[in-house]
């Protein structure tokens, strides 16, 4: 049971560049979210996708586009890089229970350098 | 919507002396709230997590907080520190969105450095 996993753990990009993370669970959960991290400011979510076939914009969309493939999988493509971009990107997955909340695990993160 | 207020960006404190992490959310008719941790390089990893019932709250290494409705806090403590401590912490509270699905809305996060 590895979780929630991510890929790559490191990426430099040049601006204009695009380029796709890939973030796969195993835990049979419903709902997966993008979210990254910049100093000072916590972690915003940029897309989430709240069950297999559904997806929705966050708090900080513009410039990503994502993609859930199955119940598994949940990836997010930077069409073309800026350097406002560069982050850390951390995926998360929750077994959605109707009525109820649940616990988010997260993944290790890409750190994602745009230059 | 939901906000979240962490007071204090950064926290230093000496090994073995107790630590209050401070957490404020905005009110709304319901609130669920977690505390997380960051160590350094790692993603996110769940402290504790008040859902209902107790006001107190008791979490993995040695961690507590009390949820306070009337002044919308869920500070995080713990009596006596340990260098392992030292990492990133996160106040959480949950949101409804769209579909039903549950989005944490995330404080700016402390940095707790501990020191011999």
């Amino acid at each position: 049971n590895a979780g929630v996993t991510q890929t790559p753990k490191f990426q430099v990009l040049k601006t204009g560049q695009s380029m796709t993370l890939q973030c796969a669970q195993d835990m049979n959960h419903n709902s997966m979210y993008w979210y990254r991290q910049d100093p000072g400011m916590g972690l915003r979510l940029i897309y989430y996708s709240a069950s297999e076939g559904t997806t929705d914009k966050g708090e900080v969309p513009n410039g990503y586009n994502v993609s859930r493939l199955n119940k598994r999988e949940f990836s997010l493509r930077l069409e073309s890089a800026a350097p406002s971009q560069t982050s850390v990107y951390f995926c998360a997955s929750i077994r959605r229970v109707q009525g109820r909340t649940d616990t988010q695990y997260f993944g290790p993160g890409t750190r994602l350098t745009v230059l | 919507a939901q906000s979240v207020t962490q007071l204090d960006s950064q926290v230093p404190v000496f090994e073995e002396a107790p630590v209050e992490l401070r957490c404020n959310y905005s009110s709304s008719v319901s609130v669920y709230l977690f505390w997380y941790v960051q160590y350094p390089n790692q993603g996110l990893q769940l402290l504790l997590k008040y859902l209902s019932g107790s006001t107190l709250v008791k979490g993995i290494n040695g961690f507590e907080a009390e949820f306070n409705k009337s002044q919308t806090s869920f500070h995080l403590r713990k009596p006596s520190v340990h260098i392992s401590d030292t990492a990133e912490y996160f106040c959480a509270v949950s949101d409804i969105v769209g579909q039903g699905a549950q989005k944490l809305v995330f404080g700016q996060g402390t940095r707790l450095t501990i020191n011999p």
